[in-house]
């Protein structure tokens, strides 16, 4: 089984600059993902790791640390729309399915 | 490309009722969906794995004989809330990858079904 702990909240301020970290203790682990989710709205995709290092997508980035069982987000020059929650979520050798973060609540202030 | 239909988006019923919601892949055909509830500011939590033409796969905890789930088509799945009680008022959102994606591909989710049983 998977789990993945986040921090429930993040405050910022627009133009920053944010980091979301994310921990798991998994068997199988294969890859993370990230994805953004509006109160009342479907979760996103924004980006996935398969290999330890940096993606890039435009303003959102995501890093993976196998050894370290750590991952994070990072969100540049940020926007009052960035406000949201986001979820990191694991997939693992044994089954297709997400397992998802704790999430964290990212309110952007101006 | 890559979308997911959920109908219906909100549904409000009596407790002892039954309550369907459907996930349909518009563009791509799936396999495999699945299902997740959601309660609010909490995570998403995987209720079962849908397969086309055969039994669904519940997670540890999840009543198969309370959420009913088919999987009919390659486009559709649907999951039947049986005798519904307050206590199974959630967000259920389902998804699904692309059939021929790979673990790296993305899940695509649908709008999600707000239900409230009263």
């Amino acid at each position: 089984g998977q789990s993945l702990e986040q921090p429930s909240e993040v405050t910022a301020v627009e133009g920053a600059i944010v980091q979301i970290n994310c921990t798991y203790q998994t068997s199988g682990f294969y890859g993370l993902s990230w994805y953004q989710q509006h109160d009342g709205g479907a979760p996103t995709f924004l980006s996935y790791n398969g290999l330890d290092g940096l993606e890039e997508t435009g303003r959102f980035s995501s890093f993976l640390s196998r050894s370290d069982s750590y991952g994070y987000l990072l969100l540049q020059e940020l926007q009052m729309k960035d406000s949201a929650s986001y979820f990191c979520a694991a997939s693992d050798t044994g089954r297709r399915a997400l397992t998802f973060g704790s999430g964290t609540r990212l309110q952007v202030q101006p | 490309g890559a979308v997911v239909s959920q109908h219906p988006s909100r549904v409000i019923c009596k407790s002892g009722t039954s309550v369907k919601i459907e996930c349909r892949s518009l563009d791509f055909q799936a396999t495999t969906m699945f299902w997740y509830r959601q309660f609010p500011k909490q995570s998403l939590m995987l209720m079962a794995t849908s397969n086309e033409g055969s039994k669904a796969t519940y997670e540890q905890g999840v009543e198969k004989d309370k959420f009913l789930i088919n999987h009919a088509s390659l486009t559709l799945s649907t999951l039947t809330v049986t005798s519904a009680h307050p206590e199974d008022s959630s967000f259920y959102i389902c998804s699904a990858r692309v059939m021929t994606g790979t673990m790296d591909s993305p899940l695509h989710f649908g709008n999600g079904t707000r239900l409230t049983v009263t």
